[in-house]
């Protein structure tokens, strides 16, 4: 099937920092999505991006649409303890492209770590 | 405010085991969706359905049946249960397979 290469696997950071994680894929995307997912919960939807070159801001968090259609970011300012999670990124492919049902492909998630 | 709930939170199960998992939604969602979640993977499209009496498979459909009666409720079964099935699973809807996917808060599965 699709693969979305998510990286880096993990951060360990300290608070006030600001983190960036990307997604890449080899496929072309018509939306984006990045979920925060905590201990014992499902994710939950940060932000959605529908048009390439798109970039949305959500409090401190800001995604991008990379323009060739492979590729997102997403970015956290000024980091603090309860942005502690994974964040995954979730691409849905062209209705043509094939493979997975709803064409929703999800990465393998960001171990986000935030030392005091 | 109850959005997608799901039944049970936790579950063992011994090989060859059946049951249900349960998912429920309130939100008149058209979409719906299971997924499962392994250590080290992103979340896997086990089967879907697009609407009331229309499901269809996924990427890792095998082992798994789904059924949707209604709109509200979209429960998975598991019919003999395998170890490879110990895995977390979400439940998740969206108005349409093109609009924003709702999760709940998942179901912990072991099958020993």
């Amino acid at each position: 099937g699709q693969q979305l290469n998510q990286s880096p696997q993990s951060m360990f950071i300290q608070e006030g920092e600001d983190v960036s994680m990307n997604c890449t894929s080899s496929s072309i995307f018509n939306t984006w999505l990045w979920y925060k997912q905590e201990p014992g919960e499902g994710p939950v939807l940060l932000i959605a991006l529908y048009k390439a070159g798109e970039l949305t801001s959500n409090g401190r968090l800001t995604a991008q649409f990379g323009i060739t259609r492979k590729d997102s970011f997403l970015n956290i300012s000024a980091s603090i303890p309860s942005d502690v999670g994974i964040y995954f990124c979730a691409g849905r492919r062209l209705p043509d492209s094939g493979g997975g049902a709803d064409g929703l492909t999800f990465g393998k998630g960001t171990h986000l770590i935030i030392q005091p | 405010n109850a959005g997608v709930t799901q039944t049970p939170k936790f579950q063992v199960l011994k090989t060859g085991q059946s049951m249900t998992l349960q998912c429920a939604q309130d939100m008149n969602h058209e979409y719906m969706s299971w997924y499962r979640q392994d250590p080290g993977m992103g979340l896997r499209l086990i089967h879907y359905s697009v609407g009331a009496g229309i499901t269809d498979q996924g990427e890792v459909p095998n082992g798994y049946n789904v059924s949707r009666s209604t709109t509200e409720d979209f429960p998975l079964r598991l019919l003999s249960a395998a170890p490879s099935q110990t895995s977390v699973y979400f439940c998740a809807s969206g108005q349409s397979a093109k609009n924003i996917q709702y999760f709940g808060a998942g179901t912990r599965l072991s099958v020993l």
